[in-house]
């Protein structure tokens, strides 16, 4: 069974500060996804790591993929108020496209 | 492309009585479309799969008689609370199988509140 582990759950950063979110899986696959959400709203899609060594980024954040090491890891750069919101990862079983997700991770980014 | 649009976005109801939530995608067909249920400051939960045509595939732990899900074209799926009590209160939102370049498209979710 896929299990997908996320931490820190809660994170508190100053902005202008750096820091790394980690998502690990249980079991064989190539294609995990970051997803945004805000308070009381559905799920923005950030990132999508198809394969060993992706590396994508979009502003202040960066998401990378290890598939050896089932690791997944989405740094946050010089952080600013806008990006509070709670961020999940996702991964995607190898039979079927059932995706399971982190528990997630809720940033708060003070002034 | 891959647009999904969910309704209601939000719904009060009394306990006892049905609920019905559709997801509609917009500009593509969906033979499969996964439906998952969000608890207050948890994370997604799969709850089903509805199938264009056929049964729905329910996860462990789903009731099926209570969340009937019915996917009758390819570009409609619906669920609906049957008898609902307030421990349903809950997000609920709908996601078609098929990925887009840049990832999976989730509908606007439905904020279901059983009082």
């Amino acid at each position: 069974e896929l299990k997908v582990e996320q931490n820190p759950l809660f994170l508190s950063m100053q902005e202008g500060k750096n820091y790394t979110i980690y998502c690990n899986y249980s079991t064989t696959s190539d294609r995990l996804y970051w997803y945004r959400q805000d308070p009381g709203k559905s799920l923005e899609s950030l990132f999508v790591l198809l394969s060993n060594g992706a590396v994508k980024q979009e502003g202040r954040l960066m998401a990378s993929l290890d598939t050896k090491a089932r690791l997944s890891t989405l740094h946050i750069t010089a952080a600013v108020h806008d990006l509070s919101a709670t961020y999940f990862c996702a991964v995607e079983g190898i039979y079927g496209n059932k995706l399971v997700f982190g528990a997630g991770t809720i940033l708060r980014v003070k002034s | 492309g891959a647009v999904v649009s969910q309704h209601p976005s939000w719904v009060i109801c009394k306990s006892g009585t049905s609920v019905k939530i559709e997801c509609r995608s917009l500009d593509f067909q969906a033979t499969t479309m996964f439906w998952y249920r969000q608890f207050p400051k948890q994370s997604l939960m799969l709850m089903a799969t509805s199938n264009e045509g056929s049964k729905a595939t329910y996860e462990q732990g789903v009731e099926k008689d209570k969340f009937l899900i019915n996917h009758a074209s390819l570009t409609l799926s619906t669920l609906t609370v049957t008898s609902a009590h307030p421990e349903d209160s809950s997000f609920y939102i709908c996601s078609p199988s098929e990925p887009a370049s840049y990832g999976y498209t989730f509908g606007s979710g439905t904020r279901l509140t059983v009082v």
